[in-house]
């Protein structure tokens, strides 16, 4: 089967602090996403990397970053954390016809 | 930009009745379309796929989707509900962008069935 593991599926953080989502798939995708999901408005792409060290903007890219240093891992970076990203964060991957999910990380700014 | 609407977000069955939840998108080119569900709790899961071939598609759990091409639409569709149905379902599409696989999901349809 194939597994994304996202390392938390809970995080509570302060306003202004620097948050790193980590996410890692073990069958050598190419591809990878991270989507945000708010009730009543799905699911919004934030960031896509399609190669090792290769980004794409999605929908919805600001306040975020990200970093692919290795095929298998993906890092949701929010450089400066707000209120307003308060959310459940699914990081998928596929190989280019389908995606899989990870279980999702719930944050909670304060 | 390509958009998937979703008409119904919230949908209550009984037991027994039929499923249809309508999907749209907006896109001139080829695309492929798929149905994920979010079981409570759970992480999203592929409930079918279409990319090409006959319109009709079968998935998992008795579900099937059809493609109509001249409406954009590709609604999802159930004959008989069970109480394990409640979940929330999203249409995506995605066409190819740059030689890469871009999903773009609808809003979710949050679908409770009542035992």
């Amino acid at each position: 089967d194939v597994k994304v593991t996202q390392s938390s599926r809970y995080l509570v953080k302060r306003t202004g602090e620097k948050v790193f989502l980590e996410c890692v798939q073990d069958m050598d995708h190419e591809n990878m996403f991270w989507y945000r999901q708010d009730p009543g408005l799905g699911l919004r792409l934030i960031y896509f990397s399609y190669d090792v060290k290769m980004k794409e903007k999605g929908d919805i890219p600001e306040g975020y970053s990200v970093s692919r240093e290795k095929k298998e891992r993906f890092s949701l970076i929010l450089e400066s954390a707000s209120t307003n990203q308060t959310s459940m964060y699914l990081c998928a991957s596929g190989p280019g016809e389908r995606a899989f999910f990870g279980q999702g990380t719930r944050l909670t700014v304060v | 930009a390509q958009s998937v609407s979703q008409h119904n977000h919230h949908v209550i069955l009984s037991e027994a009745a039929s499923l249809e939840l309508g999907c749209n998108y907006s896109y001139g080119g080829t695309v492929n379309l798929f149905w994920y569900v979010q079981y409570p709790g759970q992480h999203l899961q592929l409930l079918l796929k279409y990319f090409s071939g006959d319109p009709l598609v079968k998935g998992i759990k008795g579900f099937e989707a059809e493609f109509i091409k001249s409406k954009f639409s590709f609604n999802l569709r159930k004959p008989s509900v069970q109480w394990s149905d409640t979940a929330e379902y999203f249409c995506a599409a995605s066409p190819r962008a740059g030689g890469s696989y871009i999903p773009t999901f609808g809003r979710g349809t949050s679908l409770i069935v009542h035992p």
